[in-house]
Formats: C-alpha cells, structure tokens, sequence
C-alpha cells in the first residue's frame, strides 16, 4: 500500500532554514501536498505540487520533488518562531481517492 | 460556512459508551473525508463521502465505528462501544469537485475515553 515517510523532528534557529523532508511510495501519487498544523488546530494546506513539477516557490516556502526517488522537501526560508508547527507530506493519486498523509515533521524554532 | 465546522470541539466519555462527532462542510463541497489522528501519529483514513455515491468505508477500524452524510451537507460519525484505543483526534476535510488543490480541514473532536 500507499506510505509516506517523513523525519519525526527538527530544530533550527530563527531566521535560518528549515528543510523538512519526505519520502513515498505510491508511484501512481499526481499530487503532493504540505500542511501544518499549530497546537490545538486542524491542517492547514501549505502548498502543493503536481507530480509533473519539480519545484514550485511560494514567498518564503519552496517545494522540492524528485520524482524518480520519490523524494519530496520544504524548505523555509528566514524561519519563525511562528513556523514552530507539525508539518505533514501528503499525496493522492487524485481524482477523490484518499489523501495519504506522513506522520509529520515537528519544527521547532529556536528564537 | 467559511469553513470546515465540527462538533465537539472535545468529548470525555467513559468506556462503553457511544459518542457522535459531527462535521459541517464547507457549503457546496461534494467530498467530505474522515481520519483520526492518534497522539503522535499521522493521519489515518477512516471513510470518506463523494455526494451521493456509496461511501468508500475502507479505513473504519471496526464495525463500532460507522458514519452518515445526507447529500452534500452534515457528517456524523459514531463510535458505538468506546475503547480508550479509539482516543485520539477526530479530523474532518471537505473538497470542491474538480479542485485537487487539498483539503479544508475542521479544528477537530479531541475524544478522550477513561
């Protein structure tokens, strides 16, 4: 079955970058989401990129994939202590089959 | 509404006992989806609603857990017979037809069960 792998935490300095990374195995995955989620709160959809990209920037978040290794990054640039959230991989074939998450990325930023 | 709504916001319920979440979508979203998210784990498909289509009920744990949704509108998921494994947070997501660009997901039923 589908799987997502993403490291379980990391901790960087305000104001450096952070780069969170994720790994799957659904080769049939079309789309590739990042979601964070604060204290207390649901997800929040970050970004995303089609499997037909390989790098998508927006403001401070740029996305990553390599799709022969099916390997996904976020990396955040000038990081905030207001990024220190849970962030989540996640992919879907698309076409409403279900969206398979990663056990999410713990940052925690360091003021 | 301006977002994914649910309800409780949290729930303590003693063992044994049935609870219901319930989960509002966004209006005019056709897919609502249901996952529980363990402590520290990631999220879990439990079943998810495409308008009036037979829900695909592939995650649910067990025969405890069932959901409903009429049409395009509220969700209710019940746990019938409470285990403290079923502790956990119960997330709802709704999306529009035709749009892949993720879910809006709730804030989340917190479920304790003692």
């Amino acid at each position: 079955g589908e799987d997502v792998e993403q490291s379980l935490f990391l901790s960087v300095r305000e104001g450096d970058s952070s780069v969170i990374n994720c790994t799957y195995t659904d080769s049939s995955s079309t789309y590739l989401y990042w979601y964070k989620q604060e204290p207390g709160a649901g997800l929040q959809l970050l970004t995303y990129i089609f499997s037909n990209m390989d790098m998508k920037q927006d403001q401070r978040l740029t996305v990553l994939l390599n799709k022969k290794d099916k390997h996904l990054s976020l990396r955040i640039a000038d990081t905030q202590t207001g990024d220190s959230a849970i962030y989540f991989c996640a992919e879907t074939a698309g076409g409403y089959q279900k969206v398979t998450f990663g056990i999410g990325t713990k940052l925690q930023v360091i003021p | 509404g301006a977002g994914v709504s649910q309800s409780p916001s949290n729930k303590v319920t003693e063992k044994g006992k049935d609870v219901e979440l319930r989960c509002d979508p966004i209006s005019g979203h056709t897919a609502l989806y249901w996952y529980r998210q363990r402590l520290g784990q990631g999220l879990e498909f439990l079943i998810y609603f495409q308008g009036n289509s037979a829900p695909d009920k592939s995650g649910l744990p067990s025969d405890r857990f069932s959901a409903e949704r009429t049409g395009e509108s509220v969700s209710t998921l019940t746990i019938q017979r409470t285990q403290q494994e079923d502790s956990a947070v119960y997330l709802c997501a709704s999306i529009l037809k035709g749009s892949d660009y993720g879910y809006t997901f709730g804030s989340g039923t917190r479920l304790t069960v003692v």
